[in-house]
């Protein structure tokens, strides 16, 4: 039992570059989420995932894309990076309902230049 | 101001002592969640509450509700100890799914315990 994997761990692009950010989860959740945590800001919601194809913005969505591939893989799009979006993005997944657990993967830290 | 708030931002202690962590939260909720974070690690659910007290090992945390008030404490500190502790709650929207279980974090506490 994995839990929750993130690839890749370490990732720098440039100002302008594309890439995806994959998260799979083998606890057969429901529900998915992608957070980035800067310093000084704690943990940010970017978006989340109820189901299989249905997604919806959490606290910072602008610059981001996300698809539910199917119900263990969540994937997270950065079309054009910024600087600002410099960050450790944690992928994280719980069952729906009543207040559960969430689940982390360990973390992918993308540097944008 | 933040609906969640952690007090300290940063703490020292020395190995074996007793440490408290507090968290205050200005919203209705349904759970609070202490989270760890080790340096350049991952993020590891120490509890989930919504009442009372929850013991794992050196680890207690409490809760008030009425008081929107929780607090983890560690006894007989260790350097392994060392890490951010995270406290992150469950705003009550009376809705079930991935919305309901948004969770809405703290700036977190540094903790290093010298041996």
């Amino acid at each position: 039992n994995a839990g929750v994997t993130q690839t890749p761990k370490f990732q720098v692009l440039k100002t302008g570059q594309s890439m995806t950010l994959q998260c799979a989860q083998d606890m057969n959740h429901n529900s998915m989420y992608w957070y980035r945590q800067d310093p000084g800001m704690g943990l940010r919601l970017i978006y989340y995932s109820a189901s299989e194809g249905t997604t919806d913005k959490g606290e910072v969505p602008n610059g981001y894309n996300v698809s539910r591939l199917n119900k263990r893989e969540f994937s997270l799009r950065l079309e054009s990076a910024a600087p600002s979006q410099t960050s450790v993005y944690f992928c994280a997944s719980t069952e729906s309902g009543l207040p559960y657990e969430q689940y982390f993967g360990p973390g992918t830290r993308l540097t944008v230049t | 101001k933040n609906e969640v708030e952690q007090s300290p931002q940063n703490l020292t202690a020395q190995e074996g002592e007793f440490i408290t962590i507090n968290c205050s939260y200005s919203v209705g909720i349904s759970a609070l969640h202490w989270l760890q974070q080790h340096p350049g690690g991952g993020i590891v659910s120490l509890f989930m509450l919504s009442s009372g007290k929850k013991k794992h090992g050196r680890l207690i945390a409490t809760i008030n509700i009425q008081e929107k008030h929780s607090s983890l404490h560690i006894t007989a500190s260790h350097p392994r100890d060392s890490a951010v502790y995270i406290c992150a709650v469950k705003p009550y929207w009376g809705r079930g799914g991935a919305a309901g279980n948004k969770l809405t974090f703290g700036g977190g506490t540094r903790v290093l315990v010298k041996p």
